[in-house]
């Protein structure tokens, strides 16, 4: 079965510093992955998205994203944060994806505070 | 409509009554999931519909909970004799297709704030 662990629940961090959202998947067949943000008091919205190719991958408002698939990992960064960037952000993954078994799951959330 | 519209956005209900919670995804979607979120517990997932195959209720977190899809489109998550660890927001989301690259996507509705007093 897929699960997803986002190991840190909450990530304080100062503006302009860089941050690391950390996301391990855990399947025995070839996976999709996926980051979702949600801002306060707005819906979940697709940040970036590993289907197949470039191990790294580019997402909206600068963040970024590596496949590591010997780690089982699709960790999250951003090399300079915004106070805009105060949000909750959840990891993705679909495993098996043209089977009808398949379906996405996501992990527990980690949420971002930026401090100025 | 533009996007997955859920109703009502919030319900207040008393402990052992029953509730329905409406999802309209967006016209043409054939994937519709239900997810629950609560704090601390993030995105939890509860059923999943994909066209005309049979829904994966594998989330459903006990006989007291139910959905149907009408038609493909309209979704209802009906929780029966509601209980005060029900309350959370329920989320709907649709996409285009889990099957095809690029059409997985989803879109979230706002969801529905449910409190059981």
């Amino acid at each position: 079965a897929q699960s997803v662990t986002q190991l840190d629940s909450q990530v304080p961090v100062f503006e302009e510093a860089p941050v690391e959202l950390r996301c391990n998947y855990s399947s025995s067949v070839s996976v999709y992955l996926f980051w979702y943000v949600q801002y306060p008091n707005q819906g979940l919205q697709l940040l970036l998205k590993y289907l197949s190719g470039s191990t790294l991958v580019k997402g909206i408002n600068g963040f970024e994203a590596e496949f590591n698939k010997s780690q089982t990992s699709f960790h999250l960064r951003k090399p300079s944060v915004h106070i805009s960037d105060t949000a909750e952000y959840f990891c993705a993954v679909i495993s098996n994806f043209y089977s009808s078994a398949s379906k996405i799951i996501f992990g527990s959330g980690t949420r971002l505070s930026i401090r100025p | 409509g533009a996007g997955v519209s859920q109703s009502p956005s919030n319900k207040v209900t008393e402990k052992g009554k029953d509730v329905e919670l409406r999802c309209d995804p967006i016209s043409g979607h054939t994937a519709l999931y239900w997810y629950r979120q609560s704090l601390g517990q993030g995105l939890e997932f509860l059923i999943y519909f994909q066209g005309n195959s049979a829904p994966d209720k594998s989330g459903l977190p006990s006989d007291r909970f139910s959905a149907e899809r009408t038609g493909g489109s309209v979704s209802t998550l009906t929780i029966q004799r509601t209980q005060q660890e029900d309350s959370a927001v329920y989320l709907c989301a649709s996409s285009l297709s889990l099957y095809r690259a690029g059409q997985e996507k989803l879109f979230f509705g706002s969801g529905t704030q449910l409190s059981v007093l």
